[in-house]
């Protein structure tokens, strides 16, 4: 079966410039999330949805991060202005449902290089 | 305020031997602990979780022990093999009210054949 998977696999962009990146979950999964990891560090949480809705985004660092999940499937994360301290590995994750012992599965990620 | 520790940026290991990776974190509210393993270029992979109500949780080779009392974790490997080359990442979060995981900054194992 296929798991999760993230486009593009890599995005070079200019300082200032709007990004997307695209995030297909598990067939199934209800859970969905965005992570970053920045060269030499952990994943860091950005936010969590279950379903169409945004149930946590405490981990957005601003507003110029946005994320969206319309049809409670596919996820976009948009980021605008973008800024050279964006860049980052972004993971996504998906569940079979909410809840803290719910194995999240991860998607390969997009590397995301601001200039 | 780093909530997970992982001391150790490397390890090298004979293959064979017993592998030691170790983890503390700072945060009593976390109940339920993780070990994913990641390879270059490919995501997270799960690899063994603990519950805080049990101190061993055993999977084949992997064993994750958890002492609540010194906030440490550590997960064993043995023996290693060579395909266990990758960096390990300790993960944390609350069995009920929170789903976001709290990552560690990882440790490069290195199994020497």
């Amino acid at each position: 079966g296929a798991g999760v998977s993230q486009t593009p696999s890599n995005k070079v962009t200019e300082k200032g410039k709007y990004v997307e990146l695209r995030c297909d979950p598990i067939s199934g999964h209800t859970a969905l999330y965005w992570y970053r990891q920045s060269l030499g560090q952990g994943p860091e949480f950005l936010i969590y949805f279950q379903g169409t809705g945004a149930a946590d985004d405490s981990g957005l660092p601003n507003d110029r991060f946005f994320a969206v999940r319309p049809e409670g499937s596919v996820s976009t994360l948009k980021i605008q202005r973008t800024e050279r301290g964006d860049s980052a590995v972004y993971l996504c994750a998906s569940s079979l449902k909410q809840g803290g012992t719910e194995t999240q599965y991860f998607g390969p990620g997009t590397r995301l290089l601001v200039l | 305020d780093q909530q997970v520790k992982q001391n150790s940026p490397s390890l090298s290991v004979q293959e064979g031997r017993i592998s030691i990776l170790n983890c503390d974190y700072t945060n009593s509210m976390f109940d339920y602990f993780l070990w994913y393993k990641k390879y270059p270029a490919e995501g997270p992979t799960f690899l063994i979780s603990i519950s805080s109500i049990k101190d061993k949780n055993e999977d084949g080779r992997f064993t994750v022990f958890l002492n609540k009392s010194a906030k440490h974790l550590s997960l064993h490997i043995v023996p290693s093999q060579p395909g266990d080359s990758a960096v390990y990442f300790c993960a944390a979060n609350r069995d009920f009210g929170s789903e976001k995981l709290t990552f560690g900054t990882g440790t490069r194992l290195t199994i020497i054949p």
